[in-house]
């Protein structure tokens, strides 16, 4: 067990509807990162925050958006939905920036259908 | 931020023969970290060397790395079923977030 808490699990929706998936860091660890992982993409990070701050941005979708709240918690919202966006998503924390050691969550799945 | 490229693509053992999958990367690092997923579940750390560092040990990994010629090498030995994952490495630079390839699908059959 990481200590990174995601969830749901699994999520099933429909195309063009919205999700936010939820993501509880490590006790302590302020950077927040999310990746996407898909068959024909790979693993792909999306974003990180930084205690509450966007820090470093990667292959994010206008669509998507993300944010840390004040208690460190993260939520990625997804919208718009298309079959392509269904993938693992993976919310991974660290204890102070970019660089270091990071502990993965074991993943939200999303369904588009 | 940069992401390594990890080969070969997919490796095939014996339980008890050696694993080795190398990871090339294309600019200077601050260190180099080797990440492995089971099936449908989150990475898991293994390992991290630094720029600094040439080799790295931790039970049966060994981690190498030649900065010279941007490469490091993840070998496990004696390899068992539970190994059976895929690998990825993480070249980092200062302050850029990890960055993963395509990983190399270890399978180990008993």
């Amino acid at each position: 067990d990481s200590g990174v808490t995601q969830t749901p699990k699994h999520l099933i929706t429909a195309t063009g509807q919205r999700v936010t998936l939820r993501c509880s860091p490590r006790s302590g660890d302020l950077s927040v990162y999310w990746y996407q992982q898909s068959l024909d993409q790979g693993l792909q990070f999306l974003i990180q925050y930084y205690n509450g701050e966007e820090r470093a941005k990667g292959n994010i979708l206008e669509r998507f958006s993300a944010q840390q709240f004040p208690d460190l918690h993260s939520e990625l919202n997804l919208s718009s939905l298309e079959l392509g966006d269904s993938a693992l998503y993976f919310c991974a924390s660290s204890p102070e920036g970019a660089g270091n050691t990071i502990y993965f969550g074991e993943g939200s799945w999303l369904t588009v259908v | 931020s940069q992401q390594g490229e990890e080969d070969p693509q997919a490796l095939s053992i014996q339980e008890g023969e050696n694993a080795t999958m190398n990871c090339s990367y294309k600019t200077s690092i601050n260190n180099l970290q080797w990440y492995r997923q089971n099936s449908g579940r989150g990475l898991v750390h293994l390992i991290l060397i630094r720029s600094n560092e040439r080799e790295k040990h931790s039970g049966r990994l060994r981690v190498t790395l030649d900065t010279s010629k941007k490469s490091s090498s993840l070998l496990i030995t004696a390899s068992r079923a539970a190994d059976t994952a895929s690998y990825f490495c993480a070249p980092n630079q200062a302050g850029t977030a990890l960055i993963f390839g395509k990983g190399t699908t270890l399978s180990v059959s008993s």
